[in-house]
């Protein structure tokens, strides 16, 4: 199993610009979750969706953020437009069912200059 | 909100010797989960725990569960170099809150 693959890896962008991140969950697994990790907060849950439907999406810092999962092998978390403010690690994670341990992808490093 | 909090944010050890972290949360907990990250990587699921009063082991690896399943505790006899890292627990409610992790140095 190849786990949770994310990309890019690494993302360095100018501020007002798009960006787009990838995740592709393990097979079978039917909870995806995409956070942030930053020093200040912590890792904070942004999104959550369950058999690709979003379930909880209030961690959303404000409308600039959007998640789509339009199958089960892929999901996607865009901002636009990005700002400073929104450079962090995001993480994608996927577990079999709510509740269960997640198996966390590797992160795609966000810097907005 | 429902809160989980970790005590203490940072612990530096000598090699050797034991560590633990304690976890604590503002209401009761259905499970806890505990995650392992080591620096510049991504959390590792380590355990779950479900029951009151729990106590499961892993190596050096001690976990426990509250009898009233608002707190945990993970604790390492004899910390190692590898043992390096940020270790939170996670607890389930409408989100899956993570603590605010408790970061483990170890000095060889």
């Amino acid at each position: 199993d190849a786990g949770v693959i994310q990309s890019p890896r690494h993302e360095v962008t100018e501020m007002g610009q798009e960006v787009t991140l990838r995740c592709k969950p393990i097979s079978g697994h039917n909870s995806l979750f995409w956070y942030r990790q930053t020093m200040m907060r912590g890792l904070e849950l942004l999104i959550y969706f369950n058999n690709n439907v979003p379930i909880d999406d209030s961690g959303m810092p404000e409308d600039r953020f959007s998640a789509k999962m339009p199958n089960a092998s892929f999901s996607t978390l865009k901002i636009q437009p990005s700002e400073p403010r929104d450079s962090a690690v995001y993480f994608c994670a996927s577990s079999p069912t709510l509740g269960v341990g997640y198996t966390f992808g590797s992160g795609t490093r966000l810097t907005v200059v | 909100g429902q809160q989980v909090m970790q005590i203490p944010q940072y612990q530096h050890v000598q090699e050797g010797e034991d560590f633990t972290t304690y976890c604590n949360s503002s209401t009761t907990l259905s499970n806890i989960q505990w995650y392992k990250q080591r620096p510049g990587g991504h959390p590792v699921f380590l355990i779950q725990l479900v029951k009151s009063g729990e106590v499961k082991k892993q190596k050096r690896l001690t976990f426990q569960f509250g009898e009233a399943k608002k707190n945990s505790s993970l604790h390492i006899t004899a910390t190692q170099t590898t043992d390096v890292g940020t270790y939170f627990c996670a607890g389930p409610g409408n989100q899956f809150y993570f603590g605010t992790g408790t970061s483990l140095t170890v000095i060889p």
